[in-house]
């Protein structure tokens, strides 16, 4: 069946730490990918996005993520994380020309500690 | 130029009244999603549209639920007769070229209905 997997329900780090959040896909193609956020109370903002080409995407507020084919990965990183960046991160994806369904994971909640 | 718009953004409905959710797409897109966002979960795709058309509904509740783009005005999610599972959030995006097409599409900031 066609789903997408966010693991881990929440991650707590460090202010100033590295970060890396999960994100596995399973399709019969290779589907375009995308990272959201979402602060409390408020809608999804575009992080960044995967179509094809350089497999390292860069996004913004310092937010990357490395498509890796083989493992069916689209993981979300950044070097060093601020108090800001806590909300909750989701994971989507959509076929190309497919059927406009946006379909997201469950969601990592990122907290952050001084 | 102004964001997608939704309103209201907090709605509250005694179980058996009516609740209607409104989306005003950014300039310029003609294509409109709703999402249903349960707590502690991530958001299921509900209903697609363009302008007077509904694409894609497959992931409506076959009663009760309604949508519709008119020509003019807002996009409209209609709730008949509420029931307490009804209580989520309820987002609509706007995209110029479609999710498939672009991918990107752009949330408001959802309009929370509660249900007593």
């Amino acid at each position: 069946a066609q789903s997408v997997t966010q693991p881990d329900i929440h991650i707590t780090v460090s202010e100033g730490a590295s970060l890396e959040l999960r994100c596995n896909y399973s399709y019969g193609a290779t589907p375009y990918l995308f990272w959201y956020v979402q602060s409390p109370g408020q809608g999804l903002q575009l992080l960044l996005k995967y179509f094809s080409g350089d497999t390292l995407v860069q996004g913004i507020k310092g937010f990357e993520a490395e498509f890796k084919r083989s493992q069916s990965s689209f993981n979300l990183r950044k070097p060093s994380v601020h108090w800001s960046d806590a909300a909750e991160y989701f994971c989507a994806v959509v076929l190309p020309y497919g059927n406009e369904k946006l379909t997201f994971g469950t969601g990592t909640r990122l907290t952050i500690i001084p | 130029n102004a964001g997608v718009m939704q309103n209201p953004r907090h709605l509250v409905r005694r179980r058996g009244q009516e609740a209607r959710l409104r989306c005003s797409p950014m300039k310029g897109h003609s294509h409109v999603y709703w999402y249903r966002q349960l707590p502690e979960e991530g958001l299921k795709f509900m209903v697609y549209l363009q302008k007077e058309n509904i694409i894609d509904e497959s992931g409506m509740p076959k009663e009760r639920f309604s949508a519709e783009f008119p020509k003019e005005g807002p996009s409209i999610l209609r709730i008949q007769q509420v029931v307490r599972g009804d209580s989520a959030a309820y987002f609509c995006a706007s995209s110029r070229q479609g999710a498939s097409n672009t991918g990107e599409l752009f949330f408001g900031e959802g309009s929370r209905l509660t249900v007593l």
